[in-house]
């Protein structure tokens, strides 16, 4: 089944540490994003990528990183520069037009 | 950044009833999504509009683009326990191809037993 694949599904970081976010998808679609949800909020975007090694900053992108070097990958690495790291981590993907495809998301609690 | 005003924050009603929500926007929008979140999980796409004055059905759900192209309705008819959750509007910040999305901060529904 063609879909986007989050891992881990709960993950626990040490103060200081970097940690990554997996994401994969096997939809062949072009864009790929990332979301960060707290509590009782929307969504605000950290990084989105149109293309293969290429992607940009979204609205809150400080303490975070990305690469993409595959069409099927966008790992995120929250970085300690993340001061509040704790959150619901989502990443989607589209294609052509802007309708985005969610994963199940990451997530992460500092301790 | 762009904001995306949605209506209620929250609804408590009883299974069978009808929902309304809505989404509004300092911002002409060329297209609207709706999107049901459950806990813990990621959201799930329900509808898409693309075009001002669009009424579009999935199911039990209808969803309107507002003729002013700053809002967007979202109706449930006849509720029922799966219904629960968190629904969200959403926009693109562009009209060309795949453009990140501007959420709205959500209208979470619970129906009362």
């Amino acid at each position: 089944d063609g879909g986007i694949t989050q891992s881990p599904k709960y993950l626990f970081r040490k103060e200081g540490q970097n940690v990554t976010l997996s994401c994969e998808q096997n939809l062949n679609h072009d864009a790929m994003y990332w979301y960060r949800q707290d509590p009782g909020q929307g969504l605000r975007l950290i990084y989105y990528s149109q293309i293969v090694n290429d992607f940009q900053k979204g609205d809150i992108a400080e303490g975070y990183s990305v690469s993409r070097e595959k069409k099927e990958s966008f790992p995120l690495t929250v970085t300690s520069a993340q001061k509040n790291p704790t959150a619901f981590y989502l990443c989607a993907s589209s294609t052509t037009g802007p309708e985005a495809f969610f994963g199940q998301g990451t997530r992460l609690t500092v301790v | 950044g762009q904001q995306l005003n949605q209506s209620p924050q929250s609804m408590f009603i009883q299974e069978g009833e009808d929902v309304s929500m809505n989404c509004t926007s300092s911002s002409i929008f060329n297209t609207w999504l709706w999107y049901k979140q459950d806990p813990g999980e990621g959201p799930v796409l329900l509808i898409a509009l693309y075009k001002a004055g669009e009424l579009t059905s999935n199911g039990r759900l209808t969803a309107q683009f507002g003729i002013t192209r700053k809002d967007s309705f979202l109706n449930i008819s006849a509720s029922i326990p799966s219904d629960v959750g968190i629904y969200f509007c959403a926009g693109p910040l562009s009209n060309f191809g795949n453009e990140k999305l501007t959420f709205g901060t959500g209208t979470r529904l619970t129906i009362i037993p």
